[in-house]
């Protein structure tokens, strides 16, 4: 069974601060990994989704690397903004397109 | 098309009520997910469809749980005899099979409080 696990699971920075977020699996079979966003209250929003075949994939500020080998995924936010505080969670995904997700990285940034 | 839609947004419920709750999705999408999410979690899957079949159930659907997809097109949830501990986000969300990226959207969800 897929487990995916975030770390850390809270982040506070500064304004202008590149923001790291960290994502694992346990089965490397994964189709897709897909990173979301989610403000509180909120549906989630999809950033980034990352194919098995790729090793990255990069929208604005944003920067979603995959390394299927070691069961790892990075989220990258460049000079961060306070609008950038949320929740964040990575989903690996199988054939059927269902989604097993982590815990979420909670991110606040501080102006 | 403004992407998935639910409704409601909010549901307050006495415990042993009844709940229904709707999902439209993108309109081209075939399949369609059913999540729950509880405080301080990732989403959980509870089922999916393809078309108007339901393909998949996860042991957390309780036998009081049923889902539906008339015609492939929008879907409901149906929670009968209400627990407090059903008392969660449920999220809707849908993609398209066969297109180059199996990229879901979700819905806003329906935040659900048993009392």
């Amino acid at each position: 069974k897929q487990e995916v696990t975030q770390i850390p699971a809270a982040l506070s920075v500064p304004e202008g601060e590149n923001l790291v977020l960290n994502c694992s699996f346990t089965d490397s079979a994964i189709y897709n990994l897909q990173w979301f966003r989610q403000d509180p209250g909120k549906g989630l929003t999809s950033l980034l989704l990352i194919q098995s075949s790729q090793r990255e994939q990069t929208s604005g500020r944003l920067n979603a690397s995959l390394d299927k080998s070691s069961g790892r995924s990075t989220l990258y936010i460049a000079a961060s903004q306070p609008g950038d505080s949320a929740t964040y969670l990575c989903a690996a995904t199988d054939s059927w397109g269902k989604l097993q997700f982590g815990a979420g990285t909670q991110v606040v940034v501080t102006p | 098309d403004t992407g998935v839609s639910q409704n409601p947004r909010h549901k307050i419920t006495k415990r042993g009520q009844n709940v229904t709750f709707r999902c439209d999705p993108i309109s081209e999408h075939n399949r369609l997910y059913w999540y729950r999410q509880t405080l301080g979690q990732g989403p959980e899957f509870l089922t999916y469809f393809q078309n108007e079949a339901q393909l998949e159930k996860s042991r957390l659907l309780s036998d009081r749980f049923s889902a539906e997809r008339p015609k492939g097109s929008f879907s409901t949830l149906e929670i009968q005899r209400t627990e407090q501990g059903d008392s969660a986000m449920y999220l809707c969300a849908s993609s398209l099979q066969g297109a180059r990226y199996t990229e879901a959207f979700f819905g806003q969800g329906t935040r659900l409080t048993v009392v």
